[in-house]
């Protein structure tokens, strides 16, 4: 089994929708998870980050951790065509400066129809 | 400011051949990792480097392995190359290292594809 578990869609949702991401995992040890957003051909882009459990919002974007369920999700308000991408949750133990490791999820296919 | 670099973009290689990987980081960042994406594993850490030293290495065996000079630009070697290393491989910069204290920024991958 993964340590990090993630639906990899793909997923398709009208313009304006509300869109839920999410992804489990298994190392209680985790304590920093990151959403990361990967366009086709590029490399993934950090979108959002939390340490340990809670709620985080950037704009149309809320993180959320819940770390009695090994369990975050990543919300998008007011879905855009060019929110469409795949998304990759990442998540990492807190270790001794400098050896950390992220893991990641295999990452969920969205595409927002206009 | 330019970002992550990546050569070459695309690579083909037969089985049984080696293979290197070139990255050039943003300039001033001192970390470099690596990481290789599939379609069903997904991102997977190699290692990073940081001042020229490894400091942290992923699960892969000892066909993969990397350098960094003193300019900070990294380069990944695999050796013997499997159909399974077929995968896109991508590089990530940051200013120093800890994956999760500065952020990484992304080059653009190379694509090997192992016939």
């Amino acid at each position: 089994q993964k340590e990090v578990e993630q639906d990899p869609g793909p997923l398709s949702v009208p313009e304006g929708a509300i869109v839920s991401l999410n992804c489990t995992y298994s190392n209680s040890a985790f304590q920093y998870f990151m959403w990361y957003r990967q366009y086709s051909r590029k490399g993934p882009e950090l979108l959002m980050y939390t340490y340990s459990s809670g709620n985080k919002e950037d704009g149309r974007f809320t993180a959320q951790v819940d770390k009695s369920s090994k369990y975050i999700s990543l919300f998008i308000r007011d879905s855009q065509p060019s929110d469409s991408a795949t998304y990759l949750c990442a998540m990492s133990p807190v270790g001794n400066f400098g050896n950390e490791k992220l893991t990641f999820g295999t990452g969920t296919r969205l595409t927002i129809i206009p | 400011k330019a970002g992550v670099t990546q050569t070459p973009r695309y690579l083909i290689k037969t089985r049984g051949q080696q293979v290197t990987l070139s990255c050039s980081p943003i300039s001033g960042h001192r970390s470099v990792s690596w990481y290789q994406q599939t379609p069903g594993q997904g991102l997977q850490f190699l290692f990073e480097y940081f001042s020229e030293t490894q400091r942290n290495k992923g699960n892969f065996p000892g066909r993969f392995s990397g350098r960094q000079f003193s300019n900070s630009r990294s380069e990944m070697n695999v050796s013997t190359l499997e159909l399974g290393d077929s995968a896109l491989y991508l590089c990530a910069s940051s200013l120093q290292s800890g994956a999760f204290t500065y952020e990484q920024y992304f080059g653009p991958g190379t694509r090997l594809t192992v016939t």
